[in-house]
């Protein structure tokens, strides 16, 4: 298997644009999880699917982020309209129900807004 | 405040020498994840464990659930064991959040030659 996919793998935009990062889980994962790293706060979860359901999304900073899962083999998680502040590395990350807590990573999409 | 608590912070270490990484966390748990990022950036999944002990060649992790403390082993270090730790538990009395997972800041870990 190829392991989570992510693309892009760096993002730079300006101020105000829209950015969409995108996410391949593992086939055959139903559990889909959007992570953020910043020097100042470490790593965060921002959202989780299961079963492509969002099901826990209160660590989604405010109304400019939203993610979806139409199918079970594509996430995004979109930022509109983009700040410096949103500068960070995203992570998606993914895992099935009988390793429900043993988590798969992507690379990551190191995105700069400046 | 953190539920989640790593020590040390950074970690000077010489090749061959062991290594202990602390974790302690303050809410109850079902099980718990090292993970080790390279300086690259990529995150891997050491271990989960929930309870005694877990061994992959040089590492060993261990954990104490009554005592909500966890402790990662490195034995005889080495330079490409330098990367950031992290210990992660998910806290699964936060309603439902069966998987997701809390972070602590790391412990960025340099083996010299």
């Amino acid at each position: 298997d190829a392991g989570v996919i992510q693309s892009p793998r760096h993002e730079v935009t300006e101020m105000g644009q829209e950015v969409t990062l995108r996410c391949k889980p593992i086939s055959g994962h139903d559990y889909l999880f959007w992570y953020r790293q910043t020097m100042m706060r470490g790593l965060e979860l921002l959202i989780y699917f299961n079963n492509n359901v969002p099901i826990d999304d209160s660590g989604m900073p405010e109304d400019r982020f939203s993610a979806k899962m139409p199918n079970a083999s594509f996430s995004t998680l979109k930022i509109q309209p983009s700040e410096p502040r949103d500068s960070a590395v995203y992570f998606c990350a993914s895992s099935s129900w009988g390793q429900a807590y043993e988590q798969y990573f992507g690379p990551g999409t190191r995105l700069t807004v400046t | 405040k953190n539920e989640v608590e790593q020590s040390p912070q950074n970690l000077t270490a010489q090749e061959g020498e062991f290594i202990t990484i602390n974790c302690s966390y303050s809410v109850g748990i079902s099980a718990l994840h090292w993970l080790q990022q390279h300086p690259g950036g990529g995150i891997v999944s050491l271990f989960m464990l929930s309870s005694g002990k877990k061994k992959h060649g040089r590492l060993i992790a261990t954990i104490n659930i009554q005592e909500k403390h966890s402790s990662l082993h490195i034995t005889a270090s080495h330079p490409r064991d330098s990367a950031v730790y992290i210990c992660a538990v998910p806290l699964a009395d936060r309603g439902s959040t069966l998987g997701r997972l809390y972070f602590g800041r790391g412990t960025q870990l340099t083996v010299w030659p």
